[in-house]
């Protein structure tokens, strides 16, 4: 079975530019998570998706960053404009569905670089 | 609001030392509590997992953890480390907030080995 799929794995920019992050789940996996890993902590968790309805948002600073994920499957992260503390590792997962008898199945992660 | 914490950041042993990583949560009510490795260069992945039962849970690659619930804690427990076992080790907790279950990840605790 394929695994989760994330590109790009490295991005650089500088700050005010933006950048977007593309992540394919297992397929069949109606849940899909958004993570932000800074250097030194645990993952964060962005964005929850069930199918193409978000869950759960609440740690997602909606002023600069968006996410969607059209038609349930594939989703995409943005960040517009970036700021120096968005350096960080960005990490997709997904799972059968949203229930904690469910595995994450994370993707290698983007790790973002904001000059 | 649920917590977790790590309390080792950096963990260095020998070969065939045992190995006891803390984790402790902050969570009142019913919670599922998962461990996750990342070994260099590769992604998160799921060590181990406690929903109900046997408080004593066995995960993969000879690792246990043991939900003791008046301690709010879920340490991780290895008999004998190999250097194989070198990586960062999360703590995670799954618990229903506001109508939807949300997972909380540790800090981590990087684990080294030395031949």
């Amino acid at each position: 079975e394929a695994g989760v799929a994330q590109s790009p794995r490295y991005k650089i920019i500088e700050k005010r530019q933006s950048v977007a992050f593309w992540c394919n789940p297992i397929s069949g996996h109606a849940t899909l998570y958004w993570y932000q890993q800074i250097l030194g902590q645990g993952p964060k968790l962005l964005i929850q998706f069930q199918n193409n309805g978000v869950v759960d948002d609440s740690q997602l600073p909606k002023d600069r960053f968006s996410a969607e994920r059209l038609k349930g499957v594939d989703s995409t992260l943005k960040i517009q404009p970036a700021k120096l503390e968005d350096s960080a590792v960005y990490l997709c997962a997904s799972s059968l569905v949203a229930t904690p008898y469910n595995e994450q199945f994370f993707g290698p992660g983007t790790r973002l670089t904001v000059l | 609001a649920q917590s977790v914490s790590q309390h080792n950041h950096h963990v260095i042993l020998s070969e065939a030392a045992s190995l006891e990583l803390g984790c402790n949560y902050s969570y009142g009510g019913t919670v599922n509590l998962f461990w996750y490795v990342q070994y260099p260069g590769q992604h998160l992945q799921l060590l181990l997992k406690y929903f109900s039962g046997d408080p004593l849970v066995k995960g993969i690659k000879g690792f246990e953890a043991e939900f003791i619930k008046s301690k709010f804690s879920f340490n991780l427990r290895k008999p004998s480390v190999q250097w194989s076992d070198t990586a960062e080790y999360f703590c995670a907790v799954n618990a229903n907030s506001g109508g939807y279950q949300k997972v909380t990840f540790g800090t981590g605790t990087k684990l080294q080995v030395i031949p």
